[in-house]
């Protein structure tokens, strides 16, 4: 059975770092492109990262450009988002999912709140 | 960027009914676009991808149309745990954009 549990989430300051974590099993991990897709209160789905295999490519929408960091270890299963400069409009619950293009299975999600 | 219009924003229908949400999408995208459900509190479910790809596990009741520009999702005869909202999803170009959802809800 395929798993994705997320972990690193909370009430962060603007301006201020965290840094999130996807444990992934019932899969092989190094073989998937894998991705962080936000849902901010109430609102909609918006993708935030894609990175590939091995890692070496990494995508992102404008809105967080420069500012978050997708990275993976393939040996431990796990995913990674480190997200620094954090915004008020960065509130909002974060999934890890697997990325075939379509997001065919999903975590399920943890809130960070960005709030003085 | 592709923007990704669902309509209608909420379908109020009683179980029973068979309905279609709309998704439209602003420039050609072939048959790049994927259909989820995300009931209340719940991390979102892949119902259909690639437009009208079947998933298992997914009720035969749910299916997908479409090409293009314009793309559907129909579920035959509503139960009540269909009750949720639905988002479409293209992965024609990055960025990765998706639709703002359409709310089934019961009427």
């Amino acid at each position: 059975e395929v798993q994705l549990v997320e972990s690193g989430g909370g009430l962060v300051q603007p301006g201020r770092s965290l840094k999130l974590s996807c444990a992934a099993s019932g899969f092989t991990f190094s073989n998937y492109y894998m991705a962080w897709v936000r849902q901010a209160p109430k609102k909609g789905l918006e993708w935030v990262a894609t990175i590939s295999t091995s890692g070496s490519r990494t995508y992102y929408p404008d809105s967080v450009k420069g500012r978050f960091t997708i990275s993976r270890d393939n040996a431990k299963s796990s995913l990674y988002l480190q997200m620094n400069s954090l915004k008020s409009e960065d509130t909002a619950t974060y999934y890890c999912a697997r990325d075939g293009r379509d997001f065919d299975y999903w975590g399920q999600g943890v809130m960070v709140t960005v709030s003085s | 960027d592709i923007v990704l219009t669902q309509s209608p924003a909420t379908l109020s229908v009683t179980p029973g009914e068979s309905v279609s949400l709309s998704c439209r999408a602003s420039q050609g995208i072939s048959t790049s676009i994927h259909w989820y459900q995300q009931k209340s509190n719940e991390s979102p479910r892949l119902l259909i991808k690639y437009a009208s790809q079947s998933i298992s596990g997914i009720p035969s009741r749910f299916s997908g149309s479409g090409s293009g520009t314009d793309f559907t999702l129909s579920i035959n005869r509503v139960e009540s745990e269909d009750f949720s909202v639905y988002y479409c999803q293209q992965s024609y170009s990055l960025p990765r954009t998706f639709g703002g959802g359409t709310k089934l809800e019961l009427k």
